[in-house]
């Protein structure tokens, strides 16, 4: 699999956009882009994924760059629940397991 | 999305007992569920792949005696953490494979064990 870096932490307005970057520079063709979030003391959260085109769901968007090599995880207007760590993965097949880097903790502010 | 139950959320034991944790698939089938082990602040590591009806693949360094994968229903996976000691003491979450929705993982809400 891919190796991910992310920041080890960010902090973000509540109401702003939070934008989390993630590297993955050795990304194969067929690996696609995963982003889980865990909150404190519970199970990860699957958030979206993508493979190529940049997607939107009701939690967030995911803009990939035209090269694959790095991507970015959206949430339009964070609020104080969003505050967790989040998870950049890269997988050829997310229905096996995942392998999870350190991610980044987002700490929502008022 | 598909739920995934874990069962205790939390629990105590003394030194030398035994702790079963179960994962359940809740609404979905699960051939191959996931059991990862998670210290504070640090994050989840891989200790085992349970596939239904077959013997669980363990991760290096992860003792198969002390941690005991079941996997006898398509909904039900069981970690049983033998003789526990206090380095054994973490948060333990499970997860399970379905293939709606491109195969995504979902993960259950963990299980915090203590042991005294």
């Amino acid at each position: 699999d891919a190796k991910t870096t992310q920041p080890p932490s960010m902090d973000c307005a509540e109401g702003r956009a939070a934008n989390l970057p993630c590297n993955h520079s050795t990304i194969s063709g067929n690996e696609y882009v995963y982003w889980y979030r865990q909150i404190h003391s519970q199970g990860p959260q699957y958030i979206i994924h993508g493979l190529k085109n940049n997607e939107t769901n009701e939690m967030a968007s995911l803009i990939i760059t035209e090269d694959r090599k790095s991507s970015t995880l959206i949430l339009p207007h964070a609020t104080l629940r969003d505050t967790a760590v989040y998870y950049c993965i890269v997988r050829v097949d997310a229905g096996n397991m995942l392998t999870f880097g350190g991610g980044t903790r987002l700490m929502v502010k008022p | 999305g598909a739920v995934v139950s874990q069962h205790p959320s939390r629990v105590i034991c003394k030194s030398g007992t035994s702790v079963k944790i179960e994962c359940r698939s809740l609404d979905f089938q699960a051939t191959t569920m996931f059991w990862y082990r998670q210290f504070p602040k640090k994050s989840l590591m891989l200790m085992a792949t349970s596939n239904e009806g077959s013997k669980a693949t363990y991760e290096q360094g992860v003792e198969k005696d002390k941690f005991l994968i079941n996997h006898a229903s398509l909904t039900l996976s069981t970690l049983t953490v033998t003789s526990a000691h206090p380095e054994d003491s973490s948060f333990y979450i499970c997860s399970a494979r379905t293939w709606a929705g491109r195969g995504k993982l979902f993960f259950g809400s963990g299980t915090q064990l203590s042991v005294l």
